[in-house]
């Protein structure tokens, strides 16, 4: 079983739509949770972190459910250049462990 | 600011012959990461590196070698490469434990013929 879990997608979406991703994870030990960004063939980057308490930065909002083990990824008035893989990411004490990503491409 | 570089950025070997794949960071972080990524797989980790002189084995370590005698650089070694071992690996930095936030070369592509 994967530890961390996504939707592959793709998902296709306009331009100026809301969509969200979500993910899960199954190491309850789990300390830190993060999406970050990939676009094709380079580096993945870090997106933003993810808070218990939710947090924003602009257009997106994370989301975190311990109880239910999942992150949630939501972007809000999409625009062409959103369109990337977004990976989960939950950190042990140990290491980080990528989920194998959700394919999001913005349409005109 | 440099942050990470990665050298060579593409590689053609090959099969049995020893590749070695440099990493560079700059911002002088503790934590050095090796990943690979391959499709359907996601980013696993191959190594990683706590200090200089401190590596440790990742999900995927078999067929590969590390070392870090300054903490500025991670090389990766293939001692004898596999077309399995074909993919695109990824150095990666943190500044504190390994759960934490990590920072991505540009990635290297190798391809073992």
């Amino acid at each position: 079983r994967k530890e961390v879990e996504q939707d592959p997608g793709p998902f296709n979406v306009p331009e100026g739509a809301t969509v969200a991703f979500n993910c899960t994870y199954s190491n309850s030990a789990s300390q830190s949770f993060f999406w970050y960004r990939q676009d094709c063939r380079k580096e993945p980057k870090l997106l933003m972190s993810v808070y218990s308490s939710g947090n924003e930065d602009g257009r997106f909002t994370a989301q975190l459910n311990r109880a239910s083990q999942y992150i949630s990824l939501l972007i809000r008035d999409s625009k062409l250049s959103d369109s990337a893989t977004y990976l989960c990411v939950e950190g042990s004490a140990r290491q980080l462990t990528f989920g194998s990503g959700t394919q999001l491409t913005v349409l005109p | 600011d440099a942050g990470i570089t990665q050298s060579p950025r593409y590689k053609i070997t090959e099969t049995g012959r020893q590749v070695t794949l440099m990493c560079h960071q700059t911002w002088s972080h503790s934590y050095m990461f090796w990943y690979r990524q391959d499709l359907g797989h996601g980013l696993r980790l191959i190594y990683y590196s706590a200090a200089a002189d401190i590596t440790d084995k990742g999900e995927v370590p078999d067929g590969y070698v590390v070392s870090r005698s300054k903490t500025e650089n991670f090389p990766l070694t293939l001692e004898s490469a596999t077309r399995s071992q074909t993919s695109v690996y990824f150095c990666a930095s943190s500044e504190s434990r390994q759960g934490y936030e990590q920072y991505f070369g540009p990635g290297t592509r190798l391809t073992v013929t």
